[in-house]
C-alpha cells in the first residue's frame, strides 16, 4: 500500500490567493482527518470525515477554511483567501476505525 | 474533556543512554493509548500502542506500559541511537461527542541524541 498521499508537498503563495491541498487516504479506510501543525500551537485537528461525511469541523479556524470529501479516495482542504498566519504544515491522516491513524507526509504551506 | 500531558522538551541524550519520556492522561472511560513519532520532514508514524490496563506496547526497542492507577503511559528505551532523534507524541483514543473514536495528542517532546 502506498500509504496516505498528499499533494503538493510544498506550497508558496501570496496573501489573498486561494490554496488547495489534496489528500488520498489509504484504500478501505473509512475515516479521514485534516490536521495543522505549527510551532506555536502544536498539532491541531481541523476536521474529520467518516464515510465521506464531515463529522466534526469545530477545529476549522474560520470561514476561510473549507474541506470536502467527494468520494472515498479523495479529499481537499481549501483556504480562500490565504493569510500569512495560515503558514503551517498540514497533515492528512486516515484510519480504518477512527482509532489508529496513518499520517501522510504533509504539505508545508508558506503564505507571503 | 480528555487531555494528554507529556514531558516538556527538548530532551538531549548521549548515544546508548536510557530514555524516559513521561506521559499522563485524563479521560473518562478506558481509552487506548499511543505513542507516535515524527522524524524530521515527515508525518507522524505509529510507534506503539496499548488498548487496556497493564498492556505493554513495544516496537523498535521502545516500550510503554498502560498504568491505569497512575494514568500514565511513559515511553522508555534502554539504549538510544542517533537515529531515534525525532519528536515523540503521546495520544489517547476515546469516543467523541459524535460517537466516533478520536485521538487527543500531547504537545510533543523533541528528542536529540548526540554521538
Amino acid at each position: 500500500d502506498a500509504g496516505v498521499i498528499q499533494s503538493p508537498r510544498h506550497e508558496v503563495t501570496e496573501m489573498g490567493q486561494e490554496v488547495t491541498l489534496r489528500c488520498k487516504p489509504i484504500s478501505g479506510h473509512d475515516y479521514l482527518f485534516w490536521y495543522r501543525q505549527t510551532m506555536m500551537r502544536g498539532l491541531e485537528l481541523l476536521i474529520y470525515f467518516n464515510n465521506n461525511v464531515p463529522i466534526d469541523d469545530s477545529g476549522m479556524p474560520e470561514d476561510r477554511f473549507s474541506a470536502k470529501m467527494p468520494n472515498a479516495s479523495f479529499s481537499t482542504l481549501k483556504i480562500q483567501p490565504s493569510e500569512p498566519r495560515d503558514s503551517a504544515v498540514y497533515f492528512c491522516a486516515s484510519s480504518p476505525d477512527g482509532g489508529t491513524q496513518y499520517f501522510g507526509p504533509g504539505t508545508r504551506l508558506l503564505v507571503l | 474533556g480528555d487531555s494528554v500531558t507529556q514531558m516538556e522538551g527538548p530532551v538531549t541524550l548521549s548515544e546508548e543512554a536510557f530514555l524516559t519520556i513521561n506521559c499522563t492522561y485524563t479521560a473518562t472511560g478506558y481509552p487506548s493509548l499511543f505513542w507516535y513519532v515524527q522524524y524530521p520532514g515527515e508525518g507522524l508514524q505509529l510507534l506503539l500502542k496499548a488498548t487496556k490496563a497493564d498492556d505493554k506496547g513495544s516496537n523498535k526497542g521502545f516500550e510503554a506500559t498502560y498504568r491505569k492507577e497512575t494514568t500514565s503511559f511513559h515511553l522508555e528505551k534502554g539504549s538510544v541511537q542517533v537515529s531515534d532523534s525525532a519528536v515523540y507524541f503521546c495520544a489517547l483514543s476515546s469516543i467523541s461527542n459524535f460517537g466516533n473514536e478520536k485521538l487527543t495528542f500531547g504537545t510533543g517532546t523533541r528528542l536529540t541524541i548526540i554521538p
